[in-house]
């Protein structure tokens, strides 16, 4: 069974603190990996994606790693910011069948002033 | 471009009611998911649409929760009757295509409580 595991399940930070989030998968064939981040009352919003070939992406402040080997992700926060807090996830999709992604629990960052 | 848009925004119903969302998907869009997200969970695939047909809808409660794409477009998701337990968001979302790294554009949601 496919599954996606993150930790820690919450986090709280002083604002300009960096933090990295984890996320565990077992999806297999592996397609991509996608890190999401959703503001409270909003839909997810793509921050980062990788293919099984590569194994670092960066989006601004945000810097996911990705190990194909032990199926292991890790989204990094650099100088965190107060719009930083909300809840990120971690998502994974098969390279066949019905393509249908897996999504994590989500890690719910507090970023405090 | 415009993004995904869902109405309504919230709906509180009592148990047994039955209850509708809307959603229509970024413009040529094929793949089209429904989504429920209980607090603190990450979101779970209720049905996946290709253009109008289904593409997976194991984990839909059919004895309940209905969904339909007639033209490829909007599509709509219903529950009848509604239990406590689907209090929940309800999120749609579209991609261009099924497979590969296409993103999944998402909508802000549907908060559904039930009491």
């Amino acid at each position: 069974k496919n599954q996606v595991e993150q930790s820690p399940q919450s986090l709280i930070i002083l604002e300009g603190k960096n933090c990295t989030l984890q996320c565990n998968y077992t999806v297999s064939p592996f397609s991509n990996l996608r890190w999401y981040k959703q503001d409270t009352g909003r839909g997810p919003v793509s921050l980062t994606i990788m293919t099984f070939s590569e194994n670092t992406k960066s989006n601004g402040r945000y810097t996911a790693t990705l190990d194909a080997d032990t199926k292991q992700s890790s989204l990094h926060i650099t100088a965190s910011q107060l719009s930083d807090s909300a809840s990120y996830i971690c998502v994974v999709r098969p390279e066949e069948g019905s393509y249908i992604p897996t999504f994590g629990r989500g890690t719910s960052l507090i970023v405090h002033p | 471009e415009a993004g995904v848009a869902q109405s309504p925004r919230y709906k509180i119903i009592e148990k047994r009611q039955s209850v509708a969302f809307w959603c229509n998907p970024i413009s040529g869009h094929a793949t089209l998911y429904w989504y429920q997200q209980i607090l603190g969970q990450g979101p779970k695939l209720l049905i996946q649409f290709q253009n109008n047909g289904v593409v997976d809808d194991s984990q839909l409660p059919k004895d309940r929760f209905s969904a339909e794409r007639l033209k490829g477009v909007d599509s709509t998701l219903k529950i009848q009757p509604a239990k406590l337990e689907d209090s929940a968001v309800y999120l749609c979302a579209s991609s261009l295509v099924l497979a590969g790294t296409y993103e999944q554009y998402f909508g802000p949601g549907t908060r559904l409580t039930v009491t």
